[in-house]
């Protein structure tokens, strides 16, 4: 059964510092992983989708990678901002199935 | 406007007293999906509907139902509702699962079942 683990759980930073998001998973059968934020109270807003043949994606100030054989992604958020604060969440799709596995999320406090 | 619309936002309701919280996409999206996010627990998938007439169970479908008689639209049913079920719902759609194309969700439903 796949199982998606996201590390730190949280994480505050100063504004200005380039950060690293992990998103670990288990099952490397994978269609695509994207990475996904959330505002409180809020949906879910989709940053970067990443396929299962590619390694990486790149929008704005944001890059996702993606190693398949290791069962590993990460987002790096390049000098961050408050208005990034927010939960972000990785999520995967299985190869077989329509099923969308989310990790647990981590909560990112970028201040001022 | 491209958007997913959850009907009703928030709803208090008894044990018991079915319910039904609606679903719809104008975006002509095939993929449609349920689900609900709990502390500690994350978001898990309830159903999951790959095209018209076509649903298959995601992580936690216990106590649910689903129908997919149309492309835009995904009604998420809870015939007996009970306490554990309450929680925050999130309807979400993406064009087509053999594109790999992003989901777009909608705002949410945040259910209390008393």
């Amino acid at each position: 059964k796949q199982e998606v683990t996201q590390i730190p759980a949280a994480l505050s930073v100063p504004e200005g510092e380039n950060l690293v998001l992990n998103c670990s998973f288990t099952d490397s059968a994978i269609y695509n992983l994207q990475w996904f934020r959330q505002d409180p109270g809020k949906g879910l807003t989709s940053l970067l989708l990443i396929q299962s043949s590619q390694r990486e994606q790149t929008s704005g100030r944001l890059n996702a990678s993606l190693d398949k054989s290791s069962g590993r992604s990460t987002l790096y958020i390049a000098a961050s901002q408050p208005g990034d604060s927010a939960t972000y969440l990785c999520a995967v799709m299985g190869s077989n199935t329509g099923k969308l596995i989310f990790g647990q999320g981590t909560t990112l406090q970028v201040k001022p | 406007e491209a958007q997913v619309t959850q009907n009703p936002r928030y709803l208090i309701t008894v044990t018991g007293k079915k319910l039904t919280v609606t679903c719809s996409q104008n975006m002509n999206h095939e993929y449609m999906s349920w689900y609900r996010q709990d502390p500690g627990l994350g978001l898990r998938q309830i159903y999951y509907s790959m095209n018209v007439e076509v649903t298959d169970k995601g992580d936690v479908p216990e106590g649910y139902k689903v129908s997919r008689k149309e492309k835009r639209n995904f009604p998420l049913i809870l015939e007996s509702p009970s306490p554990n079920q309450t929680s925050l719902y999130f309807c979400a759609s993406s064009l087509q699962r053999e594109r790999a194309n992003i989901q777009y969700f909608g705002a949410g439903t945040r259910l209390s079942v008393l």
